[in-house]
């Protein structure tokens, strides 16, 4: 998985409570992003970051917050979850300008009740 | 923003015949075009990709084709084996921002 983890690899959470996943990269790659993945949809973009503190919104990104201290750390925070937050998430690298390329994580399975 | 389609959502196949999979986008700007794999349980990995200055690109038993004119691209797997069988996602985009399609599961029937 390209020096890509994601922790937890499994939640199960409770409607309303704040959840954090973390990606973590030892590839010093510039760009990560966080996904989505639900049946019928295939990946959606959640949040990208291209650099420390800087990041931008996705296609699905109400009700998640993302922060970047770090290269190598990508923290997705669901703020008060909902039962429509469950589902895969995975987390993304690429090198940036001319390195498009995009290699996954393997993955967080959330499970909000 | 861009709109992939990706058909068939289910594919079964023989061992050893052809796999082909067919995606559409809608952007024109879009200019680079990943196919991945997807494993139970794991993340997608990256199989092959094209960009939009070439027509054809081939590795070993994959292959992936790109009409920009009529916006469509596709993935042609050979001589495929059990091992082939996952969930194959196509993708499109420019930069860094990529819309994925909904994935074909491929069966490879022994």
């Amino acid at each position: 998985d390209a020096g890509i983890t994601q922790s937890p690899r499994h939640k199960v959470t409770e409607t309303g409570t704040p959840v954090t996943l973390r990606c973590h990269q030892t590839e010093n790659h510039r760009y990560m992003y966080w996904y989505r993945q639900d049946p019928g949809h295939g990946l959606r973009l959640i949040h990208y970051s291209y650099g420390v503190k800087d990041t931008d919104k996705g296609e699905v990104s109400d009700g998640y917050s993302v922060s970047r201290s770090k290269t190598e750390d990508f923290l997705l925070t669901l703020e008060s979850a909902t039962s429509s937050q469950t589902s895969v998430y995975f987390c993304a690298i690429s090198g940036g300008a001319g390195e498009e390329t995009q290699y996954f994580g393997p993955g967080t399975r959330l499970l909000v009740l | 923003g861009e709109n992939v389609e990706q058909h068939p959502s289910t594919l079964s196949v023989q061992e050893g015949d052809s796999a082909v999979i067919k995606c559409t986008y809608s952007d024109s700007a879009s200019n680079y075009f990943p196919w991945y794999k997807q494993e139970l349980g794991k993340g997608p990995q990256l199989i092959i990709d094209i960009r939009s200055n070439v027509g054809e690109k081939k590795d070993q038993r994959i292959a992936v084709t790109l009409n920009k004119t009529a916006k469509h691209f596709s993935l042609h797997i050979t001589e495929t084996q059990p091992e082939d069988s996952a969930v194959y996602f196509c993708a499109a985009g420019s930069g860094n921002q990529f819309y994925f399609g909904t994935g074909t599961s491929l069966t490879v029937i022994p």
